[in-house]
């Protein structure tokens, strides 16, 4: 089964506005990543965390660090090129870096 | 920035053919990853390797082979290439356990 739960698949936001996007894991998850692809189907890396919380401009990610169970990113103000798919990946404890991904979340910000 | 280049860009096949898949990084990573994306799954992993003339099984590996020659290539193998393979495939690069993934552009394979 699934190893990686995305929640929510999609959402729409205005500009200005705040929201967050969720990953829950049915296991232990040694890291996480973030990424968001574009309209031209392009994958960027956002985040890559061990634990703790990272921070890039109005983007926030942050990683459970006692039960290794669930993964946050925070959009703050967002914008309009903010939009696009986004994704979690996880990587197994004890999987020899095998990455597992999230289904992804579809946001669109509207003026 | 961290360089994973894929060829071909795109690929029409037919039902049965053979078809090869090829990535290429000039970073020095030790980690590669062939992922397929479908709407609906997200992307799911097909093959990956740490170490040249190594490759494991992700999850959904039936149907392909993979194949890591040399460091810097990684290549994804359709002996008999079926309809529910049409796809857009994904490769990926890391140095290691704890560093960021970098994403080539994606093939698009269509099997007719």
């Amino acid at each position: 089964g699934d190893q990686v739960e995305q929640s929510p698949s999609a959402l729409s936001l205005h500009e200005g506005t705040d929201s967050a996007l969720r990953c829950n894991f049915t296991t232990t998850m040694r890291s996480v990543q973030w990424f968001r692809q574009n309209s031209r189907g392009s994958l960027i890396s956002l985040f890559y965390l061990a634990s703790g919380t990272k921070e890039n401009g109005r983007l926030k990610s942050a990683f459970d660090s006692k039960e290794r169970r669930y993964s946050t990113l925070h959009i703050r103000d967002a914008q309009l090129e903010d939009s696009g798919t986004y994704f979690c990946a996880a990587e197994v404890q004890g999987t020899g870096s095998k990455l597992s991904f999230g289904k992804g979340a579809k946001l669109t910000v509207s003026p | 920035e961290a360089a994973v280049t894929q060829s071909p860009r795109s690929k029409v096949a037919v039902t049965g053919g053979k078809v090869t898949l090829s990535c290429h990084q000039t970073n020095n990573h030790d980690y590669m990853y062939w992922y397929r994306q479908d709407t609906g799954h997200g992307l799911r992993l097909i093959h990956y390797s740490y170490v040249a003339d190594s490759t494991e099984k992700g999850d959904i590996p039936d149907g392909y082979k993979a194949s890591r020659p040399s460091q810097e290539n990684f290549s994804l193998i359709l002996e008999l290439a079926s309809l529910s393979q049409t796809a857009v495939y994904f490769c990926a690069s890391r140095g290691g356990c704890a560093e960021t993934l970098y994403f080539g552009s994606g093939t698009r394979l269509t099997v007719l």
